[in-house]
């Protein structure tokens, strides 16, 4: 597509479930990153994937985290247990290469009540 | 202390009004500078790169002390579509793909 889609753009879930994101990014972007956004806070870096090399996960906060990217499709970021501390945007992004600038998803409004 | 470090504002300027934003990063090995815009409930976008030796994009100018760590973004003749949050972010050379993100720095733009 034209540019980084995700998927929902709003996700209300209780306490306790799992929630899976997606996010399809722009044809032929081979880096793929996950960043968090809480409410009035910059962004968290989560996860990075670049081709078929082994991901970054550094950024991911727990052990309830877990991303998976195929080749250079499509990733989904999967939140085990979800807490109230998750409500956040979660951005995706994309880029050529990771010495390319990113271009952003709309982002996902996860809210855990 | 935050590895990149700004004012939150908001600031609250007239149209045709200059603004100046400044941004502080903690590593000194950060190699890649950026200042990135985003409108409330929206993702960010590139607003430009900053180079070393300075850059200018129409109204906007991008200015980076390596001596001191700290990068500004100077707006003039501010329009009311300037109106948004502007985040200042840096690249270090161990993990060049990764964003560090400031806070942001709020702009307000009045008639």
């Amino acid at each position: 597509g034209a540019g980084v889609s995700q998927s929902p753009s709003n996700k209300v879930t209780e306490k306790g479930k799992d929630v899976e994101l997606r996010c399809d990014p722009i044809s032929g972007h081979t880096a793929l990153y996950w960043y968090r956004q809480r409410l009035g806070q910059g962004l968290e870096f989560l996860i990075y994937f670049q081709g078929n090399s082994a991901p970054d996960k550094s950024g991911l906060p727990s052990d309830r985290f877990s991303a998976e990217r195929t080749g250079e499709s499509v990733s989904t970021l999967t939140i085990q247990r979800t807490q109230q501390e998750d409500s956040a945007v979660y951005l995706c992004a994309s880029s050529f290469d990771r010495n390319y600038g990113y271009t952003f998803g709309s982002g996902t409004r996860l809210t855990v009540v | 202390r935050k590895e990149v470090e700004q004012d939150p504002g908001p600031f609250n300027v007239p149209e045709g009004a200059t603004v100046a934003f400044n941004c502080t990063y903690s590593n000194s090995a950060s190699q890649s500078f950026f200042w990135y815009r985003q409108d409330c409930r929206k993702e960010p976008k590139l607003l430009m790169s900053v180079y070393s030796s300075g850059n200018e994009d129409g109204r906007f100018t991008a200015q980076l002390n390596r001596a001191s760590q700290y990068i500004s973004l100077l707006i003039r003749d501010s329009k009311l579509s300037d109106s948004a949050t502007y985040l200042c972010v840096v690249k270090t050379g161990d993990s060049s793909y990764k964003l560090i993100f400031g806070s942001g720095t709020r702009l307000l733009v009045r008639p």
